[in-house]
């Protein structure tokens, strides 16, 4: 089975750094995606890791430890539009391997 | 072309209709999917097509009935729903098993059952 966790939500000030944190328990893994996801639209794809490390994309950078089951996606010189839903989704592996299943979310809002 | 269409945008429906979603995706991709999400709740899968052919159903009610005529479109009919299947509906779209690309989303259907 999947158990994805993540916090459910997190404040920042606008300019400021913000880090999520997902920890994961899968019977498979096959790369790990964070989504962000505005209220009442699709998600959209930010970042995919699938080997140790950091991944960087401008504001945004997602670190994975595969031996700690553990991803963060940071969020840089935060804006107000960056008010969402992030959503950390492990792909599964074998049979699996189109399954994404998705951590709960975590809503981050962004103050000025 | 990175987009998936889904339509309708938003549907209200009765208890007795049926009703079709549907999407629609121009890039390639083999392997087309539909995800339930209630608000606040991260997407839930219900099923995979690859290659045109289902290859996963995580044990969805038989009132949803998927299909794929090709492998651009993908279909949800939809048939004597109950208010709990309230929902947005999304579709979602990646490349073939084995290669590391992300799943695009389309921008869901809002489904109301009444």
């Amino acid at each position: 089975g999947q158990n994805i966790d993540q916090p459910t939500e997190m404040t920042a000030t606008e300019g400021a750094i913000v880090q999520i944190n997902c920890t994961y328990q899968t019977s498979g893994f096959n790369g790990l995606f964070w989504y962000q996801q505005h209220a009442g639209e699709a998600p959209t794809f930010l970042s995919y890791n699938v080997l140790d490390g950091l991944e960087e994309k401008g504001r945004f950078s997602s670190f994975l430890s595969r031996s700690k089951g553990y991803s963060y996606l940071l969020l840089k010189e935060l804006q107000m539009k960056d008010s969402a839903s992030y959503l950390c989704a492990v792909r599964g592996e074998g049979s699996n391997d189109y399954k994404l299943s998705f951590g709960a979310g975590t809503t981050v809002t962004v103050r000025a | 072309d990175t987009e998936v269409t889904q339509t309708p945008k938003h549907l209200v429906m009765g208890m007795t209709n049926k009703k079709s979603l549907k999407c629609e995706q121009h890039m390639g991709h083999r392997a087309m999917y539909w995800y339930k999400q209630k608000a606040k709740k991260p997407p839930e899968l219900m099923f995979v097509y690859s290659y045109e052919k289902l290859s996963i159903n995580e044990s969805v009610p038989s009132r949803f009935s998927p299909e794929c005529p090709n492998s651009s479109l993908l279909n949800l009919h939809l048939h004597a729903l109950q208010p709990e299947d309230s929902a947005l509906y999304l579709c979602a779209s990646s490349s073939s098993p084995g290669q590391t690309t992300e799943a695009f989303f389309g921008q869901g259907t809002r489904l109301t059952v009444v």
